[in-house]
């Protein structure tokens, strides 16, 4: 059973396109996090929703907008695509808001041409 | 704010060298310190929490161990099927997010 999932694995657009990436957890957790990993493999938070409330907005263009419908999804929306947000975007979840350890989803590869 | 610099940025190895990966961190104090493993290809999987200083936690090969300036991922008699990017993250207090290191890509030749 796949705790955190992602679909769809692989994203390939236009620039200018609009697109989505969806992620569920079965694990029970309050709290999920959207992540970008760049080709140098930094992984750096954009967003985290606890409950389905905004907790982490990190310096991100507003072309990029989170919606968590309940607290088992995330889903990450992304306006007029750029050739700089080609990268693997991560979603995690924890426990609780305070809970620190996060459990990985497979990752969504995004290239924009 | 939160820094994590990791050491070496790559590492290769023959089979049954043992060695260690180091993450350097400035918090303004630690909640906690995080090892990952990300395979190619797949997010990254949890290995271990530390807390405080002269803290250790084993899994097979690997131990974590931590001081107030660093971690250390000790790595005994490696095999091959250890070859992947180890992270390392922190959570400091009045921080709610987790802060990543750019991570060692190990590689461990037969």
């Amino acid at each position: 059973d796949t705790a955190v999932s992602q679909t769809p694995k692989y994203l390939v657009t236009q620039m200018g396109n609009d697109k989505s990436i969806k992620c569920e957890q079965n694990l029970g957790h309050d709290t999920m996090y959207w992540y970008k990993q760049d080709s140098k493999k930094f992984l750096k938070i954009m967003f985290s929703y606890n409950n389905k409330e905004l907790i982490i907005n990190e310096t991100v263009p507003n072309r990029f907008s989170p919606k968590s419908p309940d607290k088992a999804h995330l889903n990450l929306h992304i306006n007029s695509l750029e050739l700089g947000d080609s990268a693997v975007y991560f979603c995690a979840s924890s426990q609780k808001r305070d809970q620190e350890t996060q459990y990985f989803g497979p990752g969504t590869r995004l290239l924009v041409l | 704010e939160d820094q994590v610099t990791q050491s070496p940025e790559a590492l290769r190895l023959q089979e049954g060298e043992s060695s260690s990966l180091n993450c350097s961190y400035t918090v303004s104090g630690l909640r906690g310190l995080f090892w990952y493993r990300q395979d190619p290809g797949k997010g990254p999987e949890f290995l271990f929490t530390l807390y405080s200083a002269g803290e250790e936690k084993e899994k097979e090969r690997l131990k974590a161990t931590l001081t107030k300036k660093e971690s250390f991922l000790h790595i005994t008699a490696p095999k091959p099927e250890d070859s992947a990017t180890y992270l390392c993250a922190v959570h400091g207090f009045g921080n709610e997010k987790l802060t990543f290191g750019t991570g060692t890509r190990l590689t461990i030749i037969p």
